[in-house]
């Protein structure tokens, strides 16, 4: 049973980096994609990006400037950096396992979400 | 990005009706349309993957029809757990997979 639980503060101050650390057990991050969603009442479901191959990546374009996901296959981690934050990156932080079904990539894994709160 | 719009936003219904969410998208995802389930205070749980195919252990009142550009979720004989928020994301092509804002079915 594949598990995924993220870590990070919950508060970071606006302008600031955000560093979340997703730790993955019951499967290897070395195959499949590694993603990150977020969820907040404004936006909806956001999916801001994957990594794939311990290494590839694919951003939202609304998001690609800030963003860098990045993997440690030696702790089986995926991490999220989102720069220069604001308000409006107030959000829950899912990790998420997508996987192709037949011919169509689904999210068939996610975190519990962690809150983030962008605030002075 | 190919936007998603659900309708309606919420529902009403009662213990045994059979409700239908539909989800529009901004140009054809041919059959790459997915459905998730999510309660409050929980991750999105996936329910039907390209459009039609359950997800091993979803019930079979769970159904799901559409291509192109229009399609729908039915849930028949709802049970007390259906409760919840529904989405429905495209995986079509290259990302981003955008979802739809979500529909809030909830006990008349």
């Amino acid at each position: 049973q594949v598990q995924l639980q993220e870590s990070g503060p919950g508060l970071v101050r606006p302008s600031e980096t955000l560093s979340l650390t997703c730790t993955v057990s019951g499967g290897s991050i070395s195959s499949l994609y590694w993603s990150w969603i977020r969820q907040s009442p404004e936006k909806g479901l956001e999916w801001i990006g994957y990594m794939f191959d311990s290494g590839t990546t694919n951003y939202n374009p609304s998001l690609k400037s800030r963003v860098t996901i990045s993997g440690d296959t030696s702790k089986n981690q995926v991490s999220l950096k989102l720069k220069s934050l604001t308000a409006a990156d107030t959000a829950v932080y899912y990790c998420a396992r997508m996987s192709r079904f037949e011919t169509t990539m689904v999210v068939d894994y996610w975190g519990q979400g962690t809150l983030v709160t962008v605030s002075s | 990005d190919i936007q998603m719009t659900q309708s309606p936003s919420s529902l009403s219904a009662s213990v045994g009706d059979s409700v239908t969410i539909t989800c529009r998208s901004s140009q054809s995802i041919f059959t790459y349309l997915n459905w998730y389930q999510q309660k409050p205070g929980e991750a999105p749980k996936l329910l039907i993957y390209g459009t039609t195919s359950l997800q091993t252990g979803v019930p079979s009142r769970f159904s799901g029809s559409g291509s192109g550009t229009d399609f729908t979720l039915t849930i028949s004989s709802l049970q007390p757990d259906d409760f919840a928020t529904y989405f429905c994301q495209q995986s079509y092509s290259t990302p981003p997979y955008t979802f739809g804002q979500g529909t809030k079915l909830e006990i008349k």
